[in-house]
């Protein structure tokens, strides 16, 4: 199957600062790519779809300032945590969609603010 | 998007054959059922898709009734590497394409 790639695969973090995390399809082009986030003990929640070369929709609940997503190549797409605090410490998964619209996921970043 | 409802744990035995059973009563005609699995701080991966009656692969087998308000992922001879997170997904894959995740099925298998 399709690879998508994470990086880093952790993270840890000041509060205050911003990270960045990139997801990348390694053997397909991916023209839409989804970041979701999950704590522990749950499911993942979805945050955000983005399409290449479009804004990114963001799901209910979501704040478009905080959680910044570029998707600026058919390969790539970046998720950056603004202003991070410890309740953003969680596991962010992205997910890579091909032409078959089959959904190929990450291996994810674990993020700790501390 | 069709909501899902699964069993929130099962456990079984090493050898046994497991069936998880997912309920999506307002599937759509479009909408496809793809189970992923997920192990601790792994993302998800696939594991079958299907769209009506029976699915096999290598890994599991799909079996979904004419109704298509449930559907059941059958695993033979679980062994103790199969535990983990299951998750039932229902979506057409379409323009939006987004999966939303219930809160899944967590097998424990046993020696």
């Amino acid at each position: 199957g399709a690879v998508v790639s994470q990086h880093p695969s952790w993270v840890i973090c000041k509060s205050g600062t911003s990270v960045k995390i990139e997801c990348r399809s390694l053997d397909f082009q991916a023209t839409t790519m989804f970041w979701y986030r999950q704590f522990p003990k749950q499911s993942l929640m979805l945050m955000a779809t983005s399409n290449e070369g479009s804004k990114a929709t963001y799901e209910q609940g979501v704040e478009k300032d905080k959680f910044l997503i570029n998707h600026a190549s058919l390969t790539l797409s970046t998720l950056t945590v603004t202003s991070a605090h410890p309740e953003d410490s969680s596991f962010y998964i992205c997910s890579a969609r091909d032409d078959s619209h089959e959904q190929f996921f990450g291996p994810g970043t674990r993020l700790t603010v501390l | 998007l069709a909501k899902t409802t699964q069993p929130i744990s099962m456990d079984s035995y090493e050898g046994q054959e497991v069936n998880i059973t997912c309920s999506h009563n307002n599937i759509a005609t479009n909408d496809y059922i793809t189970w992923y699995q997920q192990f601790p701080s792994q993302g998800p991966r696939f594991i079958i898709q299907g769209y009506k009656t029976k699915v096999t692969n290598e890994v599991a087998s799909l079996f979904i009734p004419a109704d298509r308000k449930s559907s059941t992922l059958s695993l033979p001879r679980v062994s103790l590497s199969d535990t983990a997170v299951y998750y039932c997904l229902v979506g057409d894959g379409g323009s939006q394409g987004n999966l939303i995740f219930g809160k899944g099925t967590k097998l424990s298998v046993k020696p």
